[in-house]
């Protein structure tokens, strides 16, 4: 089956150390999103790619960066964890003229 | 500024009730309208969608919304409620198909025996 893939679903880090979360696609769609859901909370939008267009949202930290190699892949860096970054965070995909697919999500903890 | 309003943080149905859960938006142009479901510890499922045409829409697992442009409402509707139904549901709105979302705080649903 199409889907999005989030890797790995669950994420412990130490405050400071460089974390690298993963997403794949199997839907071949152009746009990948990144989201931030921290508890309790409604999704939040960090960045996402339309083809290789990077766009960042304008509220978001420094501290989190995206690569995206290839259609299938995209990455969020978290340069520096703190303690406000644990959260779950949500890849989504779509084309450009459709709904987002969301993967399972990685829940990041931070120590 | 474009924003979205689930108005209830929390709802508790019988099972068998019907549900409705309430969403108002805030947009300059001509929204999409999405609601989304998500069981504790997962990613979202979308529910159903508008774009255009028929202000009635019908998604999985019986969802309806009913887009009321004059009330700048999208609310969810099921006729009649089940367990499994219990779950967060939030509602989101986009510029446009493919573009990024603005989120709705959500609605806990419960369901009770």
């Amino acid at each position: 089956d199409a889907m999005v893939i989030q890797n790995p679903r669950y994420q412990v880090t130490q405050f400071g150390k460089p974390v690298t979360l993963s997403c794949s696609q199997t839907l071949n769609h152009n746009v990948m999103y990144w989201y931030q859901q921290k508890s309790s909370q409604a999704p939040k939008l960090l960045f996402h790619y339309y083809d290789k267009d990077f766009n960042n949202e304008a509220d978001t930290p420094d501290n989190f960066q995206s690569r995206r190699p290839n259609t299938s892949f995209c990455f969020l860096d978290i340069r520096s964890p703190g303690l406000g970054d644990a959260a779950m965070y949500l890849c989504a995909t779509s084309r450009a003229g459709g709904e987002q697919f969301f993967g399972p999500g990685t829940r990041l903890t931070v120590l | 500024a474009q924003s979205v309003t689930q108005p209830d943080i929390h709802i508790t149905v019988s099972e068998g009730a019907s549900l409705e859960l309430r969403c108002n938006y805030s947009y300059g142009a001509t929204p999409y309208l999405f609601w989304y479901v998500q069981s504790p510890g997962q990613g979202l499922q979308l529910l159903l969608k508008y774009f255009s045409g028929d202000t009635l829409v019908q998604g999985i697992k019986g969802f309806e919304a009913e887009f009321k442009r004059s009330q700048s409402s999208f609310n969810l509707r099921k006729p009649s409620v089940h367990w499994s139904d219990a779950a967060e549901y939030f509602c989101a709105v986009g510029a446009g198909a493919g573009t990024a979302l603005i989120f709705g705080k959500g609605t806990t649903l419960s369901v009770s025996s």
